[in-house]
């Protein structure tokens, strides 16, 4: 069965960088979700999007945003990169309309240097 | 917002007994829970889920159980095996104001020796 697919996998930037990560949800699925997971720890929410609406908001800092296409996949934006945003990132996906299944992807690991 | 709190932080297993891990949770308005496993360097797994309106729910060697009353939930593993090892984590959503957003808690190392 089709999954979520995360691209890239892994990522290297520096401090103060940008980077783009992308989601591409489980097809069928309008619902897509992010979270961050820092070493040991357990993933945090921090955002989420419904029919390309943002639907919830966590602990995300105000120097990332995230949007819904009209195909559905998501793109997390993250700027002036601080080395304390070096995590796992992972996308979920589910078939909104009140059914909080989520599957999540792979995951994008990021370092900032 | 919500809370969530999970027991034991690591758990070491004989290879063909049970494991056990608890769950608390702290606002009543949530009403869906689901168990995650996450090996080494992957994402979490959908392994099963519970929804308020049911107290049990079995599949095969997994089981999960919810008392609503005392706002917890637990996960059942029998006849453990040596690919059940991994990070298990808790989770629970659904509240009126964030019912997409899942809580975790904190997880649960498994370690099943042979």
């Amino acid at each position: 069965a089709a999954g979520v697919i995360q691209s890239p996998r892994h990522l290297i930037k520096e401090k103060r960088e940008t980077a783009t990560l992308k989601c591409y949800p489980i097809p069928r699925h309008d619902t897509v979700y992010w979270y961050q997971q820092g070493p040991g720890q357990d993933p945090q929410f921090l955002i989420s999007f419904y029919e390309k609406m943002q639907s919830d908001k966590g602990s995300i800092p105000d120097r990332f945003s995230a949007q819904q296409f009209s195909d559905y996949h998501s793109e997390l934006n993250m700027s002036s990169l601080e080395l304390g945003d070096s995590a796992l990132y992972f996308c979920a996906s589910s078939l909104g309309g009140g059914n909080n299944e989520q599957y999540f992807g792979p995951g994008t690991r990021l370092t900032v240097t | 917002g919500e809370n969530v709190e999970q027991h034991p932080s690591t758990l070491s297993v004989q290879e063909g007994d049970s494991a056990v891990i608890k769950c608390t949770y702290s606002d009543s308005a949530s009403n869906y829970f689901p168990w995650y496993k996450q090996e080494l360097g992957k994402g979490p797994q959908l392994i099963i889920d519970i929804r308020s309106n049911v107290g049990e729910k079995k599949d095969q060697r997994i089981a999960v159980t919810l008392n609503k009353t005392a706002k917890h939930f637990s996960l059942h593993i029998t006849e453990t095996q040596p690919e059940d090892s991994a990070v298990y984590f808790c989770a629970a959503a659904g509240t009126t104001d964030s019912w997409g957003k899942l809580q975790f808690g904190a997880g649960t190392q498994v370690v099943v020796t042979p």
